[in-house]
């Protein structure tokens, strides 16, 4: 399988909970973040994206929030669930159209049955 | 389906010899990109293309070559001049150069014996 993430962050979570992942961006001109979910040998999946213009945006079982001051997003997904478990990463970019998107390197996120 | 298809999942290359690694998208996206995944660091960026028969290199360009013929296709070369190939090799596109989610493919992992 493939061995990215093998020195990342864990967190590990009981089933049910509500967990929360965190994120420092670098550049205070970002204007735009996604997060993604990668599994174990497979691509990155799209899970959630803010524009700067937002503190909170929400989806299903997910909730993004940004905060510009200390350049912090952060993930919360509510009632954690076995398949949850995975490597999670932000992204950041700038809208005016530069083709840097930059990553952060992951949080190995395990669910506790 | 929409989505990015990237070929073969797994390579196996000996030292000496270039591998290219297919990449096709049938989002009607004009922007791809190719990354490079390491064990605890944020994706890299190796190349880059806003349009057909146009592409730039990225921050990790050394040892790699792209070609843009086809808007749908995007490969990668990594030649032997790349001094450490190993990895995990990830296709994106998005709507708009530098802007928007990126959708990723599946992944290609190359290992050179």
């Amino acid at each position: 399988g493939e061995s990215v993430g093998l020195h990342l962050p864990t967190l590990s979570v009981q089933e049910g909970d509500n967990s929360i992942i965190n994120c420092a961006y670098s550049n205070s001109a970002s204007d735009y973040f996604i997060w993604y979910k990668q599994e174990s040998g497979k691509g990155p999946q799209f899970i959630i994206d803010i524009r700067s213009n937002m503190d909170k945006r929400q989806g299903q079982r997910v909730t993004v929030l940004l905060n510009k001051t200390v350049k912090h997003l952060s993930l919360q997904i509510a009632a954690t669930q076995p398949g949850d478990s995975a490597v999670y990463f932000c992204a950041e970019n700038r809208a005016s159209g530069t083709y840097k998107y930059i990553f952060g390197t992951g949080t190995r996120l395990k669910v506790l049955a | 389906d929409g989505g990015i298809t990237q070929s073969p999942k797994y390579l196996f290359r000996k030292e000496g010899q270039n591998v290219t690694l297919s990449c096709e998208q049938n989002l009607n996206h004009d922007a791809m990109y190719w990354y490079r995944q390491d064990p605890g660091q944020g994706l890299r960026l190796i190349y880059y293309s806003q349009i057909v028969n146009d592409f730039q290199k990225g921050d990790i360009a050394e040892g790699y070559s792209v070609s843009r013929e086809k808007k749908e296709s995007f490969p990668l070369t990594v030649t032997s001049a790349q001094k450490n190939p190993t990895a995990f090799y990830l296709c994106a596109s998005s709507r708009g150069f530098g802007s928007g989610e990126l959708f990723f493919g599946e992944g290609s992992r190359l290992t050179v014996l």
